[in-house]
């Protein structure tokens, strides 16, 4: 079993709609939850963090993390066809590994 | 553009034969990783360099991988007797301080071993 699971999609979805992006872990004892958005042929680029259980938002995109059920989600208002990539999460206990899942694929059709 | 640059973007090599690749951090961001992305899949952790001291390495990293980052700058990861499946996408990311979350992205070097 992978320690993030990740859903690779594709997601194809049309211009406007709310997207919803999700993860699970194994291991209780991550603590730091990222989501980063990783364009083709492109290295991956930081869209958000966040620590322990909560909310965190940020313009269209809004990170969730449900410690109790080991669930991490990304969501996306309004979403734009510039939107279109492979949106990974990511997770760490506070070390130095940081331990990514597959990625899911979104499309977003003008 | 993060402002972590990797050299080169692309090489094709032949098996057995030794590549390096050259990652240039954010200037004075002290942590320094090196992942290996491949197709359909994430980025996994390779090495972790926190200044010029190595501080983490994966099972992943072989004998036949060796990483340096003298001097706390640039980081350059060296793969010997390349075998085809060493073949994939070999990131690089920096961050400043001590926060492992932040990290930012070079462009990557995609090999290819034929």
């Amino acid at each position: 079993q992978k320690e993030v699971e990740q859903d690779p999609g594709p997601l194809s979805v049309p211009e406007g709609a709310i997207v919803s992006l999700n993860c699970t872990y194994s291991n209780s004892a991550f603590q730091y939850f990222m989501w980063y958005r990783q364009y083709s042929r492109k290295g991956p680029e930081l869209l958000m963090y966040t620590y322990s259980s909560g909310n965190k938002e940020d313009g269209r995109f809004t990170a969730q993390v449900d410690k109790s059920s080991k669930y991490i989600s990304l969501f996306i208002r309004d979403s734009q066809p510039s939107d279109s990539a492979t949106y990974l999460c990511a997770t760490n206990t506070g070390g130095f590994k940081t331990i990514f899942g597959a990625g899911t694929r979104l499309f977003v059709k003008a | 553009d993060t402002g972590v640059s990797q050299d080169p973007r692309h090489k094709i090599t032949k098996r057995g034969q030794n590549v390096t690749f050259r990652c240039d951090p954010i200037s004075e961001h002290n942590r320094l990783y090196w992942y290996r992305q491949t197709l359909g899949q994430g980025p996994e952790f390779l090495t972790y360099f926190q200044n010029e001291a190595q501080l983490e390495k994966s099972r992943l990293l072989s004998d036949r991988f060796s990483a340096e980052r003298p001097k706390g700058s640039f980081s350059t990861l060296e793969i010997q007797r390349t075998e085809q499946g060493d073949s994939a996408m070999y990131l690089c990311a920096t961050g400043p301080g001590q926060y492992q979350e932040t990290q930012y992205f070079g462009p990557g070097t995609r090999l290819l071993v034929l």
